[in-house]
């Protein structure tokens, strides 16, 4: 079962302008991790924060997170071509697993 | 270095075979995990090593489904007397240690079709 849901399920803007995905979920967590996914492809690990963390800051991607409302977001700055991609959130809880979400489907136009 | 390798890229099984999905993960590497994804959905965790211990196998679907990592190293995951809805994306990972705050390494994924 999916843990969280990502919002919105389809995006599509113009190059150089800013994403942003927003992810809910449902437990509590230890952490949450971003991933992207090209298409036909595996998933490539971008970026996790932890519980006690509320922003984190890798190149031009911003994630923030709140606990209380147990929601976190996921903003890429001066969008590229390349961004193009799904983009799923995971939660880690108590245990090992990840839970993902059903994911945002990026398209950057050039 | 080298990625997760996963073979075959594509598999199609008529139902009722059995498919056997091979994975290499990263050298070094304690943790494997499987997951089947569905077309449009996220990955949904199957069943996980450590080292060649499987400590979690909650997630599989059926007892059509069995995962075994007898040297620590290579995966395989056996799928009996398939069926129509085995038909999905599945895909390895692993990572260095314990999971926690660990990312975790994905593989391409076998594309598995049943007719």
């Amino acid at each position: 079962s999916q843990q969280g849901e990502e919002d919105p399920q389809a995006l599509s803007i113009q190059e150089g302008e800013n994403a942003t995905m927003n992810c809910s979920y449902k437990t509590s967590i230890n952490n949450l991790q971003w991933y992207r996914q090209n298409s036909g492809r595996g998933l490539v690990h971008l970026i996790l924060i932890r519980s006690n963390e509320r922003e984190k800051h890798s190149g031009r991607l911003r994630v923030t997170l709140d606990t209380s409302k147990k929601s976190s977001s996921l903003l890429i700055t001066a969008s590229r071509a390349a961004d193009t991609a799904s983009y799923f959130c995971a939660t880690e809880g108590s245990n090992y697993k990840l839970t993902f979400g059903k994911g945002t489907l990026l398209t950057v136009n050039p | 270095g080298a990625g997760v390798s996963q073979s075959p890229r594509y598999k199609v099984a008529k139902r009722g075979q059995d498919v056997a999905l091979r994975c290499d993960p990263i050298s070094g590497h304690v943790s494997l995990f499987w997951y089947q994804q569905a077309l449009g959905q996220g990955p949904e965790f199957l069943t996980y090593f450590q080292n060649e211990a499987q400590l979690d196998k909650s997630g599989l679907p059926s007892d059509r489904f069995f995962a075994e990592r007898p040297e620590g190293s290579v995966s395989t995951l056996k799928i009996q007397r398939t069926q129509q809805e085995d038909s999905a994306v599945y895909l390895c990972a692993s990572s260095l240690l314990r999971v926690a705050y660990q990312p975790q390494h994905f593989g391409d994924g076998t594309r598995l079709s049943i007719l």
